[in-house]
């Protein structure tokens, strides 16, 4: 079946520093990809979206590009801030199933 | 603002009793989903519904129960609550079909719930 695989936390990186949290998946044809972000005491929120190949999402300074030959959907961030400390989960939606499907989540800590 | 809620932030119950798990959407959303959230699993799908009246089973139904008599509120049922059921409960809904957006997902602050 379709997964999704992130690289286990937690990262730990000094404001400003650059970020890079990996993300593969595994699926039968090209399922739209999505970043959701978990604040401390919160609920997940969306925080970008790839419904193709080559499409890039961002928002908030994060960007993630939908590579297919790597089937790979990386998250990324130039500048990262303290108020940028939480959990990141990279998913897929899967259309047979009406599912989201969410890898293991991963942890960011950033100190000032 | 959209906005997801559930009925407790934290809740301690002991082995073998019922506990309802309420969530409330005020978006009109036809889909609601409840996942558990734990340490290196992520989030697992339990139950989820399309519409009033309707649910489907997830990745990990067993033990688990909903019931959907409202568009608005989704509720998870522990018919007989064990310690393996201590977890986060989040609650989610979502658009349903037109323009793509049914796979954009709400989520409410989730419940912390421990079983003694």
């Amino acid at each position: 079946g379709n997964s999704v695989t992130q690289m286990e936390g937690p990262v730990t990186l000094s404001e400003e520093a650059f970020l890079t949290i990996n993300c593969t998946y595994t699926a039968t044809g090209y399922p739209s990809l999505f970043w959701y972000v978990q604040y401390p005491g919160e609920g997940l929120q969306l925080l970008l979206k790839a419904t193709k190949a080559d499409d890039k999402g961002s928002n908030k300074g994060f960007e993630a590009t939908y590579r297919k030959e790597t089937t790979s959907f990386h998250l990324e961030k130039g500048s990262v801030q303290v108020s940028d400390s939480a959990v990141y989960f990279c998913a897929l939606w899967e259309d047979s199933s009406y599912k989201l499907i969410f890898g293991s989540g991963t942890r960011l800590l950033v100190r000032p | 603002d959209v906005k997801v809620t559930q009925s407790s932030r934290y809740l301690v119950k002991r082995t073998g009793e019922k506990v309802f798990l309420e969530c409330v959407q005020d978006m009109d959303h036809e889909n609601m989903f409840w996942y558990r959230q734990d340490p290196g699993l992520g989030l697992r799908l339990i139950y989820f519904s399309y519409d009033v009246k309707m649910k489907e089973k997830g990745d990990i139904p067993e033990g688990y129960s909903v019931s959907r008599e409202k568009k608005e509120r989704f509720s998870l049922i522990l018919e007989s609550a064990s310690t393996n059921q201590t977890s986060m409960y989040l609650c989610a809904s979502s658009p349903h079909g037109a323009g793509g957006h049914h796979y954009e997902q709400y989520f409410g602050p989730g419940t912390r719930l421990t079983v003694t």
